[in-house]
This record gives C-alpha cells, structure tokens and sequence, in this order.
C-alpha cells in the first residue's frame, strides 16, 4: 500500500513564477491536508480539503494561493507569482474518510522544498 | 499563547539509554487528540504514537510510549533503548475536536520540535 506520494520532491523557481505542487493519497483516504514548514519551525496548517470540496482554507494567505482536489487526479496546491517568503516545505496529508466527528491519523508524504531565487 | 510548546531546542542520548522529549498543550476543549511525529534528516514526517484525551492508558507503540498526564497537560514522548537511527527532530502536534464549536476536528497545531541526538 503506497503511501503519500508528492512530486516534485525538489523546486525552484524564479520571483513571479508559477509554483504548482501535487499531491496523491494513500489509497482510499478521501481526505487532503496541506502544511507549510519554514526553517527551524513546526508545520502550520494551510488548507483541508475533501473530493472536489475546500472544507477548510483558514491557514491559506489570502492571495496568491489555492488549492484544489479533483474528483480525479492529484491535490494541487498553486502558489502565483512566487517571492522569496515562499521558500519552505510544503506537506501534504492524508486520512481515511471516518463516519465520526474526528477524522483519523494524518499521514505525511514527503514534502515538497520549494526554493524562490 | 502557544498551544504546542516544546521546551527543549536539542537533546542528546547515549545509544540503548531511555530518553525523554517533553511536550506540554494548551486547550480547553475537553476532546482533543495528541500525536508525535519524527522527521529525520531526509524530511519526511513519520508518524509514531496517538493519545486521546479520553484514552485511559498511556499510548505505546513498540519502543515508544506516552506519558500522558491530563491535569497538567502534559504529552512526553518516550524513547526506550535509543538507536543511532533515532537521531531526529521530533514534533508534537495537537488536534482539538472542537466539540463546543461543532467546527470538526481536522487541523494539527505542531510545536516547534526537539532535535535529539543518539550518541553511539
């Protein structure tokens, strides 16, 4: 059973370039979470979405970002127009759809590093 | 106020000793989740061990265990028998259910980590 699986693992691009970040679940998780990791800190929650559902942006800047999870395909998380403040690494998460309140363990992929030059 | 906080930057460990990372929480919701995850220097993020608030017995998964103790809110990772491959960040991280709000319970809250070092 494959993990969470992101590609790419490594990007770089330039101030005012379009960054795009994907994201696959493990099989048969319907649920989607993205973080972001600056240098020497924790992950911060930006966004969790379900199948063709944002179901919470509240960690996303407003501008700039989006994100989205098809009903077929990967999540992708979109940054426009890149500025140096974005390099991180970016997380992806997932869990398995729960017919609870609490949705279960979220299960990292790899992160993506993302470098603005 | 910090949710997460994790008071030790760095630690060191002589290999097969027991080492303790420390976590404390903040919230007043009375249904919450606790995790630690480990990152090591290649960057994905592991996880290693859950405890909900609710749980009556500390949380173990093999050479991991939990120390929980609700009143003071405290979460302490326990690594019994270091092995050089444990030399990580470890993060704590929360999940607060929300059961007041009725907003769902969904996004983990991390500290900012502990690097422990496995001295051989």
């Amino acid at each position: 059973n494959a993990g969470v699986m992101q590609n790419p693992r490594h990007l770089v691009r330039r101030r005012g370039q379009e960054a795009r970040l994907r994201c696959s679940p493990m099989k048969g998780h319907s649920h989607v979470y993205w973080y972001r990791q600056l240098p020497e800190e924790g992950l911060k929650f930006m966004v969790y979405l379900q199948k063709e559902n944002i179901i919470d942006e509240s960690g996303m800047p407003k501008e700039r970002f989006s994100a989205e999870f098809p009903k077929e395909g990967p999540s992708i998380l979109r940054i426009q127009q890149v500025v140096r403040g974005d390099s991180a690494a970016y997380f992806c998460a997932s869990s398995p759809p729960t017919s609870g309140r609490a949705p279960d363990t979220q299960y990292f992929g790899p992160g993506t590093r993302l470098t603005v030059l | 106020a910090q949710k997460i906080t994790q008071t030790q930057p760095g630690m060191f460990v002589q290999e097969k000793e027991a080492v303790t990372l420390d976590c404390t929480y903040d919230t007043s919701d009375p249904s919450y989740g606790l995790f630690w995850y480990k990152q090591p220097s290649s960057g994905e993020m592991i996880f290693l061990i859950y405890q909900g608030s609710y749980d009556q017995q500390n949380a173990t998964e093999g050479r991991y265990s939990l120390n929980f103790q609700k009143a003071r809110k405290s979460a302490n990772l326990v690594i019994s028998a270091s092995q050089l491959g444990d030399s990580a960040m470890y993060f704590c991280a929360m999940r607060e259910n929300n059961i007041y709000s009725g907003a769902g319970s969904y996004q983990l809250t991390f500290g900012k980590g502990t690097k422990l070092s496995v001295i051989p």
